[in-house]
């Protein structure tokens, strides 16, 4: 089992739609949660980042973490053409000593937002 | 400095041969990542470096790779004699923070 799992989709929705991505993760150290968008052929883009558990909200974008159920979201509302890439969870685990800070990613999932 | 870059964007080389890359963090970032990516997957952690020190290797780091950041500034990352598996996307990242990665565009791979 991998220490996280995402659901490589495809989703594809109407533009204006909101959209859901998920992750689930076995391992309780992480504490660092992080979406990232990739586009094709190009390097991730840091999205939103929460630490521990709750919501956080950026514009059209919303996070949530909880740990309890080792379970994130993302949310999308009133989803854009332009809005169409692959998007990745990744974990880290809390920082200490030995803790490098490396990410633990998801296989992504593939949107695509109709016009 | 407007992000991370990588060098080159594209390399097909021959099964055997070795290959080099290229990561010029952002300046001010003491951490640099490798990472890879094959297609449909996420990114697979390869190497990690605080300044010019590697503190960890991934068990996916065979003998034929090899990375290096000499003086804490770029970084290099060499793979010997090629194999058709070693062919994906190479990203480096780099931080300062534990607030995420800024990673580059990546190298993409191809042996043949």
């Amino acid at each position: 089992q991998k220490e996280v799992e995402q659901d490589p989709g495809p989703l594809s929705v109407p533009e204006g739609a909101i959209v859901s991505l998920n992750c689930t993760y076995s391992n309780s150290a992480f504490q660092y949660f992080m979406w990232y968008r990739q586009y094709s052929r190009k390097g991730p883009e840091l999205l939103m980042y929460t630490y521990s558990s709750g919501n956080k909200e950026d514009g059209r974008f919303t996070a949530q973490v909880d740990k309890s159920s080792k379970y994130i979201s993302l949310f999308i509302r009133d989803s854009q053409p332009s809005d169409s890439a692959t998007y990745l969870c990744a974990m880290s685990a809390r920082r200490g000593s030995s803790n490098t800070g490396k990410l633990i990613f998801g296989q992504g999932t593939t949107l695509q937002v109709k016009p | 400095d407007t992000g991370v870059s990588q060098n080159p964007r594209h390399k097909i080389t021959k099964r055997g041969q070795n290959v080099t890359f290229r990561c010029d963090p952002i300046s001010e970032h003491n951490r640099l990542y490798w990472y890879r990516q094959t297609l449909g997957q996420g990114p697979e952690f390869l190497t990690y470096f605080q300044n010019e020190a590697q503190l960890e290797k991934s068990r996916l780091l065979s003998d034929r790779f090899s990375a290096e950041r000499p003086k804490g500034s770029f970084s290099t990352l060499e793979i010997q004699r090629t194999e058709q598996g070693d062919s994906a996307m190479y990203l480096c990242a780099s931080s300062n923070s534990d607030y995420g990665y800024t990673f580059g565009s990546g190298t993409r791979l191809t042996v043949v």
